[in-house]
């Protein structure tokens, strides 16, 4: 059974890079039938795609944040993160990461359980 | 980017009810259409995927159709369990969006 763990601090201070990696245990981050992605939530409300990274180191990186965001796989780890810089209090959300089946339409079939980051001084 | 809207955005329904959800996308889409289910405090689960298919483990009682622009979630019998926001994901063309979600609330 394939999970994703997302860690990282829950708290970030306006203006400073938002970190966060996510574990992937029970299946390789190194297949190639799979994005792996990070999505987020803000408190409340809906689902925010931001972008995804192959195991090769492919990305895509959602337009509305592409100027502040890195994502990276690190496959010797089974582990991929999210950079996100100049963080305001808008980004304040749960952070999921997740995984992408290509060969499915693209579906997302297993999530993180999420972690909540609050930018905040 | 591909906008979903999806309706209606709450709903009170009682246990037995058949209900349906819609989702309507900006353009056409295709089956590229997914349907997740997610509780206060937790991530979605995956319900349907390609727009009609039943993931492995979710009852028989939830069911997608459609393709193009209108698609449709139906639950066709309501249990206690199944009372939460649910949300449609397009991934036909990038960046992926959402709808904006359907809250199930007993009536």
């Amino acid at each position: 059974q394939v999970q994703l763990q997302e860690s990282g601090p829950g708290l970030v201070k306006p203006s400073q890079t938002l970190s966060l990696t996510c574990t992937v245990s029970g299946g390789s981050i190194s297949s190639g039938d799979y994005y792996w992605t990070w999505i987020r939530q803000h408190p409340g409300k809906g689902l925010e795609w931001i972008g995804y990274v192959y195991y090769r180191g492919n990305t895509y990186y959602n337009p509305s944040l592409k100027s502040r965001l890195t994502i990276s796989v690190d496959t010797s780890n089974n582990q991929f993160s999210l950079r996100l810089s100049s963080v305001t209090a808008a980004d304040t959300a749960v952070y999921y990461c997740a995984r992408v089946y290509i060969n499915s339409l693209q579906t997302i079939d297993y999530w993180g359980q999420g972690t909540l980051v609050t930018v905040s001084s | 980017d591909i906008q979903m809207t999806q309706s209606p955005s709450s709903l009170s329904a009682s246990v037995g009810d058949r209900v349906t959800i819609t989702c309507r996308a900006s353009q056409s889409i295709s089956s590229y259409l997914n349907w997740y289910q997610q509780k206060p405090g937790k991530a979605p689960k995956l319900l349907i995927y390609a727009a009609s298919s039943l993931q492995s483990g979710v009852p028989s009682r939830f069911s997608g159709s459609g393709s193009g622009t209108d698609l449709t979630l139906t639950i066709s019998s309501l249990q206690p369990e199944d009372f939460a926001t649910y949300y449609c994901h397009q991934s036909f063309s990038n960046p992926h969006t959402f709808g904006q979600g359907t809250k199930l609330e007993i009536k």
